[in-house]
């Protein structure tokens, strides 16, 4: 497999607070993919991080990756209720770029 | 933009029937294709990719006898589940791709697929 166990995980919390995902990955990868599914949805990419960058922003997210420990986190700041989903990172194949493959995803619910 | 319609968005189907799964990118030319079933843990499988002038790729555990996938031109791809039974149910998305600048993938809605 291609992901750590710990990245399977369900986080609640209050709208306004702010709130960090986390991946790991075992193999090397080019560019590390955020993307949210909402309910009853596809999911759709939120960010996308290369290998020599350290940090991303875009609006209240913010995606870090440390390739020397091949994790990744997405942060999101001011949390709203409307972005209750799950957030899945995902990595290419390294030799095949093509190819995108999914972690286990992190359920985010924020309550109102 | 770029927008994938995927239909059915559900569909049952007796056990050992088979069933048949579109993918259209509207907007966009797809060069690659990306077929991935999705569990109700929300667990992605990656079955196959088919990118343009390249022979579809199947992932372990998937087959062609099993999943035949077309892609005839760059805007529309299928998927058949052939026999299907319970050990198929899931979420079936196709990720089209626009080529090899963009990493994005876009998502239709999906198609459900219950066995009966």
């Amino acid at each position: 497999s291609q992901w750590g166990e710990e990245n399977l995980q369900a986080l609640s919390i209050q709208e306004g607070e702010d709130v960090t995902m986390n991946c790991s990955y075992k193999t090397y990868t080019t560019v590390v993919q955020w993307y949210r599914q909402k309910s009853g949805k596809g999911p759709a990419q939120l960010i996308l991080i290369r290998s020599n960058e350290r940090e991303k922003r875009s609006g209240r997210l913010r995606a870090t990756l440390d390739t020397s420990s091949q994790s990744s986190s997405l942060s999101i700041t001011g949390t709203l209720a409307t972005d209750t989903a799950v957030y899945f990172c995902a990595t290419d194949a390294g030799t095949n770029a093509y190819k995108v493959i999914f972690g286990k995803g992190t359920h985010l619910h924020v309550l109102p | 933009g770029a927008l994938v319609y995927q239909y059915p968005r559900r569909t049952i189907c007796k056990s050992g029937t088979s069933m048949r799964m579109e993918c259209q990118a509207v907007g966009f030319q797809a060069t690659s294709v990306a077929w991935y079933r999705q569990s109700p843990q929300k667990t992605f499988e990656l079955i196959a990719l088919s990118t343009v002038n390249s022979a579809i790729k199947y992932e372990q555990n998937f087959t062609q006898e099993k999943f035949p996938i077309s892609h005839p031109n760059l805007s529309f791809s299928s998927m058949t589940v052939l026999n299907a039974y319970l050990e198929d149910r899931g979420l079936y998305l196709c990720g089209a791709r626009r080529d090899r600048v963009d990493e994005r993938l876009f998502f239709g809605h999906g198609t459900k697929l219950s066995v009966l």
